[in-house]
């Protein structure tokens, strides 16, 4: 069974700079959920999708967005990127949901804010 | 709020010793509790999880995990570490709700020294 995949891996911009960051779940699992990593505030919750619908989102500005689709693939966005967006994005995916069982992570995907 | 500590930011153990991992949380009902590693470049792992029933829980790759109420703890432990046990672990919390974020400590770094 494949496990989550995460895309692009790494990943360049400049400030005021949009960025999609695409993920695919594993199959069957209905439930996706963003995380961002970074060494100073180390990992917090973006949001939560789940059947297409977003489920719960966490203390983030409105520059960050996501969406899911009927397949459950699901993606993140960011817009007019600033410095401090520089860090390891983490999309997992579960059958149910976060808090409620065990998350599968993907690699990440690292974004540098230049 | 909810929350979790992790009070070692690094530990470095020789190989072949014990090792206990500290972990707190900060949590009105009894949570869901996890421990994740996640090693250089790499996602999350799931080592082990607590859900309820016993107070002591075995996970992947030898190691364990004592909840105590008590103290508010749920530390981690193994009898005798590997070289290829180095990496971060990460305590976190879950409502046990579908649709909730779990909360993450911000990570251990265990180095294993020959």
């Amino acid at each position: 069974k494949a496990g989550v995949t995460q895309t692009p891996r790494y990943l360049i911009k400049t400030r005021g700079q949009q960025v999609t960051l695409s993920c695919s779940p594993i199959s069957g699992h209905r439930s996706v959920s963003w995380y961002q990593q970074t060494p100073g505030q180390g990992l917090q919750f973006l949001f939560e999708y789940f059947s297409e619908t977003q489920r719960n989102k966490g203390n983030f500005p409105g520059r960050f967005s996501g969406r899911q689709f009927s397949n459950s693939r699901s993606e993140m966005n960011v817009s007019t990127l600033e410095l401090g967006d520089s860090a390891l994005y983490l999309c997992a995916s579960s059958p149910e949901g976060t808090g409620a069982g065990e998350l599968f992570f993907g690699e990440g995907s690292r974004l540098t804010v230049l | 709020a909810q929350s979790v500590t992790q009070p070692d930011i690094h530990i470095t153990v020789s190989e072949g010793a014990s090792l206990e991992l500290r972990c707190n949380y900060s949590y009105g009902a009894t949570p869901y509790l996890f421990w994740y590693v996640q090693s250089p470049g790499q996602g999350l792992q799931l080592l082990l999880k607590y859900f309820s029933g016993d107070t002591l829980v075995q996970g992947i790759k030898g190691f364990e995990a004592e909840f105590k109420r008590s103290q508010s703890s749920f530390n981690l432990r193994k009898p005798s570490v590997h070289w290829s046990d180095a990496a971060e672990y990460f305590c976190a919390v879950g409502a046990g709700q579908a649709g909730t974020a779990l909360i993450f400590g911000k990570g251990t770094t265990l180095s294993v020294s020959s």
